[in-house]
């Protein structure tokens, strides 16, 4: 079974400033990777996925994510953040096992930008 | 993007009651389809997992007989919660996707129900 933490559950930044949403999994097969965005009573938007290939991921919206497997990581980053960018951000991992592939989502991480 | 509709956005309804969510893939074909429930300021938690024309596989600790789901074709699904009580208000978010391997998984809007 796998698991996922993400070790902030609210993050406060001023815009412009950088960001890095902390991601870390657990699981004993090979899994894919994502980071979705929740807006306030919205469903979930795909920002980034780590499949296979190239560790550094790049996604909407100016955000990227590097895949560190002896870290077991996947932290989201931004160089420069907007008001707009204040949501709710969810780590997940799927296993490459099986048709399914169902998510397993992190707590999330509520990051808010200020002016 | 592709679309997924999911409709009522919200809804009220009164103990004892059932209410019905549809998930609609609008521009694709949903080989599989998930519904979760997400508790005020947590996470998602999967609920079952439908494929088209089979039955769902429930997650341990859900209720079949009460969170009863129809996936009956490859563009609808729906969550049916029978006899509600004011414990399963909460949000409700299905997610679908076709049977490729790695492929993404497109989320409804999501529906608010609140059981009085």
């Amino acid at each position: 079974a796998q698991s996922v933490t993400q070790l902030d559950s609210q993050v406060p930044v001023f815009e412009e400033a950088p960001v890095e949403l902390r991601c870390n999994y657990s699981s004993s097969v090979s899994v894919y990777l994502f980071w979705y965005v929740q807006y306030p009573n919205q469903g979930l938007q795909l920002l980034l996925k780590y499949l296979s290939g190239s560790t550094l991921v790049k996604g909407i919206n100016g955000f990227e994510a590097e895949f560190n497997k002896s870290q077991t990581s996947f932290h989201l980053r931004k160089p420069s953040v907007h008001i707009s960018d204040t949501a709710e951000y969810f780590c997940a991992v799927s296993d490459q096992l099986g048709g399914s592939e169902k998510l397993v989502f992190g707590k999330g991480t509520k990051l808010t930008v200020n002016p | 993007g592709a679309v997924v509709s999911q409709h009522p956005s919200w809804v009220i309804c009164k103990s004892g009651t059932s209410v019905k969510i549809e998930c609609r893939s609008l521009d694709f074909q949903a080989t599989t389809m998930f519904w979760y429930r997400q508790f005020p300021k947590q996470s998602l938690m999967l609920m079952a997992t439908s494929n088209e024309g089979s039955k769902a596989t429930y997650e341990q600790g859900v209720e079949k007989d009460k969170f009863l789901i129809n996936h009956a074709s490859l563009t609808l699904s729906t969550l049916t919660v029978t006899s509600a009580h004011p414990e399963d208000s909460s949000f409700y978010i299905c997610s679908a996707k076709t049977g490729d391997t790695g492929t993404e998984a497109f989320f409804g809007q999501g529906t608010r129900l609140t059981v009085v």
